[in-house]
């Protein structure tokens, strides 16, 4: 199975600041088809998981413009311009590209 | 606006089965699959399998054969998944998705 590894397990931040958040795959990411099928959950406190990017950079709907992401085969990050108390939570990578479909351990954002 | 409305939490014996249900509403049901996946404090989010919904074809996980199986019920837009032979380790809170939109998900607690 494709091993997602997910960097750092865990994020302090302070309302305003930009953080990243890595995500590297044991395997290429790329389908035969010329997608990318890696993905970026957010899960907050007591909540489902919601989808935020799809297709590496391609914002959900209705997802603020503050999230984006971005990269390529193995290496992937998604990036928070700017943090909003809002976006606290568990953030996790998701790979469907190769059967069985596998996710990051998540990375949790904290306020500082 | 689509939601998927998913069962109640379950309490189970060991050796018994739990069949837990997904409506959906707010969408053309055969239009997209259904996935289950199962979330733990100690192994995180795995992916348990996907449903056609308009043919009724499956893809498991490896991991999840003979434990899981997933069915549909067009005529209600209602996916199920029943898991049998349940251990103390399928306790676990247990999502549908279609990918964009999550269910909120079902406790399943096993104990005697």
């Amino acid at each position: 199975d494709v091993v997602l590894t997910q960097t750092p397990p865990t994020l302090s931040a302070t309302i305003g600041q930009s953080v990243s958040i890595s995500c590297r795959s044991s395997q290429s990411l790329l389908h035969s088809n010329g997608n990318t099928y890696l993905h970026w959950l957010l899960q907050r406190p007591g909540q489902s998981p919601q989808l935020l990017i799809y297709l590496v950079s391609r914002l959900e709907s209705g997802v603020p413009n503050r999230f984006s992401g971005s990269g390529s085969g193995t290496d992937f990050t998604l990036k928070i311009s700017g943090v909003e108390a809002e976006d606290l939570g568990v953030y996790y990578c998701v790979q469907g590209t190769h059967a069985p479909y596998t996710f990051g351990a998540g990375t949790k954002l904290e306020l500082k | 606006q689509v939601q998927l409305q998913q069962s109640g939490a379950e309490l189970a014996k060991p050796g018994s089965s739990v069949k837990i249900s997904c409506k959906a509403s707010g969408y053309t049901f055969t239009s997209y699959y259904i996935s289950w996946i199962k979330q733990t404090t100690g192994q995180g989010l795995e992916y348990i399998g996907y449903i056609n919904t308009g043919s009724g074809g499956t893809n498991y996980n490896e991991k999840f054969k003979g434990k899981a199986t997933l069915t549909v019920d067009k005529s209600s837009s209602t996916a199920f998944m029943q898991l049998s032979s349940l251990t103390p380790d399928d306790s676990a809170v247990y999502y549908c998705a279609r990918v964009d939109y999550w269910g909120q998900g079902t406790l399943v607690t096993v104990s005697s």
